[in-house]
């Protein structure tokens, strides 16, 4: 059962432009999320994360925001660079499991010169 | 630099071989979690540890897999009679206690049944 889901496979963006990578999720009791940035040949990396007791945390360049009635996250770069250029996962947990964490299929993310 | 490693990077075997990968956290993190991963999805969840007790399991993982965590420190993931549909990246992960969700993974061992 995909719980959490991303449904644009590649996002194509401008450098210095914005990116915006969406994030469903359809288990109410997620209350913890997180996206991870992923180059080839390496392991996630964490990026940034979100209470569900908020809806916007900011570090730098990327953005989260957390719309909780509609059950959807989405993580904003600006701007964009072309380092950013990885596959981006969206993943979540529940306070009651938060060993088991669910992740997205992935968004790969190309920043063009 | 103190990250999670992972050996072997790659492993090709036959068949019906048994595997074994192993993992190092990082030092001070006590939670260890085993993920695979294949292509075009996301990281699965296998199992997890809490120092060396194996807390809890997937049903993803069959009687053929077991992982270890001797000492609470490294752990080793263990294929046994490899099928071509175990073909995938095993990622290890770990994290500290006290309510902390991030996990940091390690690289990855890709493993190839042919």
């Amino acid at each position: 059962d995909q719980q959490v889901k991303q449904n644009s496979p590649s996002l194509s963006v401008q450098e210095g432009r914005i990116s915006i990578l969406n994030c469903d999720y359809t288990n109410s009791m997620f209350d913890y999320f997180l996206w991870y940035k992923k180059y080839p040949a390496e392991g996630p990396t964490f990026l940034i994360s979100i209470s569900s007791i908020k809806d916007k945390n900011e570090d730098g360049r990327f953005t989260v925001f957390l719309n909780k009635s509609a059950k959807h996250l989405s993580l904003h770069i600006v701007p964009s660079q072309p380092g950013d250029s990885a596959v981006y996962f969206c993943a979540a947990s529940a306070a009651n499991n938060n060993n088991d964490m669910r992740f997205g299929a992935g968004t790969r993310l190309t920043v063009k010169p | 630099d103190t990250g999670v490693s992972q050996n072997p990077r790659h492993k090709i075997t036959k068949r019906g071989q048994n595997v074994t990968f192993r993992c190092d956290p990082i030092s001070e993190h006590n939670r260890l979690y085993w993920y695979r991963q294949t292509l075009g999805q996301g990281p699965e969840f296998l199992t997890y540890f809490q120092n060396e007790a194996q807390l809890e399991k997937s049903r993803l993982l069959s009687d053929r897999f077991s992982a270890e965590r001797p000492k609470g420190s490294f752990s080793t993931l263990e294929i046994q009679r490899t099928e071509q549909g175990d073909s995938a990246m095993y990622l290890c992960a770990s994290s500290s206690a006290g309510g902390s969700y991030e996990q940091y993974f390690g690289p990855g061992t890709r493993l190839t049944v042919t």
